[in-house]
């Protein structure tokens, strides 16, 4: 079962930021943060993670709460490009599997 | 920069025929190798993983199985398909790590090949 808890869709308008939410209530002290996304019938495309800090790349930025209980995905501005569904996995080492649930959809709208 | 392939891309089977995917990576040498199922409207299930060539690990009982016969190539096969095999398959890969998992150990996606059996 999925470790993390997701709203189903979200929408946002173009050129604003994205703020997408995960519950990971249950998280273990070395469990990683992983967030993905895919647009249909594509492959899934890795975005970002991280463990206990805020991290950010070029493409979002990860917030993890300090009890390490919930993160939010930030993607700054985001574009019609980016209406995909959007993953947000937690694993652990010791384990090679990524356990992934339903997914955020998430719709840009112009 | 590295790069991974799947083919086919899509496939249309009937039951009871043979399955050959076939996934390789470039770029990298001693990946980890994986293969994911996705039914529709659902996340990813972890059919097999591999740490190097001939070593296979199962995590799902069917009737598919995988095989490595090279660094950086990675098989997934059936004898005989039934139709819940259908489903789109995605082949991943990540850095090697010596046989260990590793938490902060990122998985890279590829295409994937959508395959129908009727």
């Amino acid at each position: 079962d999925a470790k993390t808890t997701q709203p189903t869709s979200m929408d946002c308008a173009e050129g604003r930021a994205a703020n997408l939410p995960c519950n990971h209530s249950t998280i273990s002290g070395n469990e990683y943060v992983y967030w993905y996304r895919q647009i249909h019938s594509q492959g899934p495309q890795y975005i970002i993670h991280g463990l206990k800090n805020n991290e950010t790349n070029e493409m979002a930025s990860l917030i993890i709460t300090e009890d390490r209980k919930s993160s939010t995905l930030i993607l700054p501005h985001a574009t019609l490009r980016d209406t995909a569904v959007y993953y947000c996995i937690v694993r652990g080492d010791s384990n090679y599997q990524l356990i992934w649930g339903a997914g955020t959809k998430l719709i840009i709208k112009p | 920069s590295q790069t991974i392939h799947q083919w086919p891309a899509t496939l249309v089977q009937p039951v009871g025929s043979p399955l050959s995917l076939e996934c390789t990576v470039e770029g990298t040498s001693n990946p980890n190798l994986y293969w994911y199922r996705q039914a529709a409207g659902r996340g990813l299930q972890l059919l097999f993983y591999s740490v190097g060539i001939g070593q296979i690990s199962s995590e799902v009982p069917q009737n598919l199985s995988a095989s490595r016969p090279q660094d950086r190539q990675f098989i997934l096969s059936s004898k005989k398909l039934l139709l819940s095999d259908s489903g789109f398959y995605l082949c991943a890969w990540s850095r090697g790590t010596s046989g260990r998992a590793f938490g902060g150990d990122t998985q890279y996606f590829g295409p994937g090949t959508r395959l129908t059996v009727l």
